[in-house]
């Protein structure tokens, strides 16, 4: 599978407690972003990378969440002492920029329940 | 920045016939629209897209207009197969550059036997 990868696919965790999600985007991409998506809504962007460098992140993004692209391919997304308005789909998306073609291609998404 | 609004939120159609969702954005500089589908338990999978330049787009069943002065667009769904049942996103490049999406807030399509 060539797709953009994302690991876990679900996380249930305890109020307080630290969590780090993955994203393996499609090898060749330079952009990667994060979105959010609570029950009955579109995505929500939360940051994004252009290579290793963070280039935004939303007003969304507290200061309990972190985001890296290390080496400018996988990217991971933390979330310090969670809290239950953190239940929601984290989904990851990469793209190609620079090519012309502004089509972003999404992961499955891990699923995190807060309790 | 941004606004897109979507609707309707829900639509049931008998198989066969066919589907209409429409949105409307607020940022005239808007140049590259998709639309998103999403089954239940998965990520958003793009399913066709429309850049400004054009004012419709067509793959088979599925189509999109654009109306940039209205600053409307619509995905249509003809011959309605179950398979097509699924959330729907329509999606357009949030303020401040970067590719990043504004989306809307989805559509149930329901395609009843």
């Amino acid at each position: 599978d060539t797709g953009v990868s994302q690991d876990p696919r679900h996380k249930i965790t305890k109020r307080g407690q630290n969590v780090t999600f993955r994203c393996d985007p499609i090898s060749e991409h330079n952009r990667l972003y994060w979105y959010r998506q609570t029950l009955g809504q579109g995505p929500e962007f939360l940051t994004y990378f252009q290579n290793e460098a963070q280039l935004e992140k939303s007003r969304l993004l507290s200061n309990r969440f972190s985001a890296e692209r290390p080496k400018g391919s996988f990217s991971t997304l933390e979330i310090q002492r969670t809290e239950q308005g953190d239940s929601a789909m984290y989904l990851c998306a990469s793209r190609l920029q620079g090519s012309g073609n502004t089509e972003a291609f999404f992961g499955q998404g891990t699923r995190l329940t807060v309790v | 920045g941004e606004n897109v609004e979507q609707h309707p939120s829900t639509l049931s159609v008998q198989e066969g016939d066919s589907a209409v969702i429409k949105c409307t954005y607020s940022d005239s500089a808007s140049n590259y629209f998709p639309w998103y589908k999403q089954e239940l338990g998965k990520g958003p999978q793009l399913i066709i897209d429309i850049r400004s330049n054009v004012g419709e787009k067509k793959d088979q069943r599925i189509a999109v207009t654009l109306n940039k002065t209205a600053k409307h667009f619509s995905l249509h769904i003809t011959e309605t197969q179950p398979e097509d049942s699924a959330v729907y996103f329509c999606a357009a490049p949030s303020t401040g550059g970067g590719n990043k999406l504004t989306f809307g807030t989805g559509t149930q399509l329901k395609v009843e036997l």
